[in-house]
């Protein structure tokens, strides 16, 4: 089976840096994505790490460690339109076909 | 073209009706999925159709009826839904092979089930 974990909820300050923490176990792994999905929208694709290390994508950043089983997304100048959920998921093999299955999601509200 | 088009946005439904939910893709993606999403919880997999082939069920109840007709189309049949049934229905796509396999999220279809 797979299991995601990242935090329910988080707060930051706007123009502030925050850091989004997601540990995993899976088998048949193959990469990590962020997605972000605003209130009553669909997710939309932030990023995509298949390797350790950092890839950075403007004010967004993510990381993985896959001998961890940990990824984080790192959100700089934080911006009021940045107030979304930030679901982590995981790519594996599965059943002749590739898989996505979702964290819980971690609910982050920009305050001024 | 990188869009999923979902119709309808919205959808209110009988508990005897039947209704289907539409799903489509141009950019020649193999992998088309069905995800269920509750309010404030992560979308739940429903359905896999891997190369026009159903792959994945995940233990959804029979009420629920995917069909495939094509590479770039994905249905959903409703019928006899209950009110718990009441959720965010999201489609999505993949390339379906290699290492990238991005989800493309359609818009979703608003479900209500009364």
């Amino acid at each position: 089976g797979q299991n995601i974990d990242q935090p329910t909820e988080m707060t930051a300050t706007e123009g502030a840096i925050v850091q989004i923490n997601c540990t995993y176990q899976t088998s048949g792994f193959n990469g990590l994505f962020w997605y972000q999905q605003h209130a009553g929208e669909a997710p939309t694709f932030l990023s995509y790490n298949v390797l350790d290390g950092l890839e950075e994508k403007g004010r967004f950043s993510s990381f993985l460690s896959r001998s961890k089983g940990y990824s984080y997304l790192l959100l700089k100048e934080l911006q009021m339109k940045d107030s979304a959920s930030y679901l982590c998921a995981v790519s594996y093999s599965g059943a002749g076909s590739y898989q996505l299955t979702f964290g819980k999601g971690t609910k982050l509200s920009v305050i001024p | 073209d990188t869009e999923v088009t979902q119709t309808p946005k919205h959808l209110v439904m009988g508990m005897t009706n039947k209704k289907s939910l539409k799903c489509e893709q141009h950019m020649g993606h193999r992998a088309m999925y069905w995800y269920k999403q509750k309010a404030k919880k992560p979308p739940e997999l429903m359905f896999v159709y891997s190369y026009e082939k159903l792959s994945i069920n995940e233990s959804v109840p029979s009420r629920f009826s995917p069909e495939c007709p094509n590479s770039s189309l994905l249905n959903l049949h409703l019928h006899a839904l209950q009110p718990e049934d009441s959720a965010l229905y999201l489609c999505a796509s993949s390339p379906g092979q290699g290492l990238n396999t991005e989800a493309f999220f359609g818009q979703g279809t608003r479900l209500t089930v009364v």
